[in-house]
């Protein structure tokens, strides 16, 4: 099994709809998961961290955790044109002591 | 701008050439890594410092060679590159090495002809 597994989409979401992107991890007893956005061309810039179940605001972003099912997901609400990006999910891999990132979902977002 | 900056941005090379790509940091961390991003392909980890000392060799091929002199600057040498290489090199540093954010750089894209 992968460690960090996305789909790799593309996902299609309406202008002004809500996006929801998902994340599976292999590793039971990682701690630390990050949503980054990458841009076509350009490098990732981290949108959110979590660290504990449940949810986390910022913004138009939520994050929720859940690490009985090994699941973390980024929903965007009020989706727009300059949300198309993909979307990378990063855990970190306690025993080796480093993040180990999916292969990003690629979004698009249709005005 | 995340306080990482990459020279150059872009490089092309010949097999047989020599290079070297830079990567600075203005945050004051203590960790910094080398990515690799190819197309379809997740982001790989190739390298990575803590502290100036070298703590991870994810298997890199010899052609690429890290260097760290100090915590703020990172380079990474390249000789006799192969095309398979070609990809987008990606600098990132954290606060220390281990479950913190990482900021990336801008990246070099590297075309190995």
């Amino acid at each position: 099994q992968k460690e960090v597994e996305q789909n790799s989409g593309p996902l299609s979401v309406p202008e002004g709809a809500i996006a929801s992107l998902n994340c599976t991890y292999s590793d039971r007893v990682s701690q630390s998961f990050f949503w980054y956005r990458q841009y076509s061309g350009k490098s990732p810039e981290l949108i959110m961290s979590i660290y504990s179940n449940g949810d986390k605001e910022d913004g138009r972003f939520t994050a929720q955790l859940n690490k009985a099912s090994q699941y973390v997901s980024l929903l965007i609400r009020d989706s727009q044109p300059s949300d198309s990006a993909t979307y990378l999910c990063a855990v970190n891999v306690l025993r080796d002591d480093k993040i180990i990132f999916g292969k990003g979902t690629r979004l698009h977002i249709l005005p | 701008e995340t306080g990482v900056t990459q020279t150059p941005r872009h490089l092309v090379m010949g097999m047989t050439n020599k290079k070297s790509l830079k990567c600075e940091q203005h945050l004051g961390h203590n960790a910094m890594y080398w990515y690799k991003q190819s197309a379809k392909k997740p982001l790989e980890l190739m390298f990575v410092y803590n502290f100036k000392e070298q703590t991870e060799n994810n298997s890199v091929p010899s052609r690429f060679s890290p260097e760290c002199p100090n915590s703020s600057h990172l380079f990474l040498h390249l000789h006799t590159l192969q095309p398979e290489d070609s990809a987008l090199y990606l600098c990132a540093s954290s606060q220390e090495r281990g479950p913190e954010t990482q900021y990336f750089g801008p990246g070099t894209r590297l075309l190995v002809l």
